[in-house]
């Protein structure tokens, strides 16, 4: 595998589920980022974390709780969603201490549905 | 506030020159990127102007004028598979990234 790996890439699920979203990059990075993308609106940057520890968590909602375990792997941990969460749910990353000009590398999303 | 401004969605034939504009309003400027979204996919990076001018990358060209809080990227010999979303964003003064909504760009033949 190379670049920004995300699974799974479609989730339906009901609003009293629990769901996890994975996302694992293979660049040796060391910052990673969540983002949400809503149909013809700007990507929102929910978490970011650099070196394994949340730098940044822009009001989002207490029913989405990252975990970030080692600098490769990221989760999005999902409960008691509400259909206006429905988006497509982008993972990215960049090399070094997140707060540089750096590029940003995508994965290809989940696209999530709430029912 | 800060403020990302690109047309939503623009055509342009294939073979022909396409300009995608970008203006900004933000706290602190430390450079602005391009990126290429088709859809169902990851967006992937095209381009990053810090200085003012004209950065070329083979059919792909990005200009910035900071003094106008502007920027666009300039597509030539257009492809169908340029068929995308280009989302326009500026890093500011915390270095975080303000993204626009995307100019979806519908190829002819």
């Amino acid at each position: 595998e190379t670049g920004v790996t995300q699974t799974p890439r479609h989730l339906v699920m009901g609003m009293t589920n629990k769901k996890s979203l994975k996302c694992e990059q293979h660049l040796g990075h060391n910052a990673m980022y969540w983002y949400k993308q809503s149909a013809k609106k700007p990507l929102e940057l929910m978490f970011v974390y650099s070196l394994e520890e949340r730098v940044e968590n822009n009001s989002v909602p207490s029913r989405f709780s990252p975990e970030c375990p080692n600098s490769s792997h990221l989760f999005l941990h999902l409960h008691t969603l509400q259909p206006e969460d429905s988006a497509l749910y982008l993972c990215a990353s960049s090399q070094g201490i997140a707060g540089g000009p750096e590029t940003q590398y995508f994965g290809p999303g989940t696209r999530l549905l709430v029912l | 506030g800060q403020n990302i401004d690109q047309p939503t969605e623009m055509t342009a034939t294939e073979g022909a020159i396409v300009q995608i504009n970008c203006t900004y309003q933000t706290s602190g400027f430390n450079g602005l990127f391009w990126y290429q979204q088709h859809a169902g996919e990851a967006p992937t990076f095209l381009s990053y102007n810090v200085l003012d001018g004209l950065e070329e990358k083979g059919r792909f060209s990005s200009f910035l004028s900071r003094s106008k809080g502007y920027s666009y990227l300039l597509l030539k010999e257009l492809q169908m598979k340029d068929s995308a979303s280009y989302l326009c964003a500026v890093m500011d003064s915390n270095y975080q990234l303000i993204w626009g909504a995307g100019t979806k760009l519908i190829i002819k033949p």
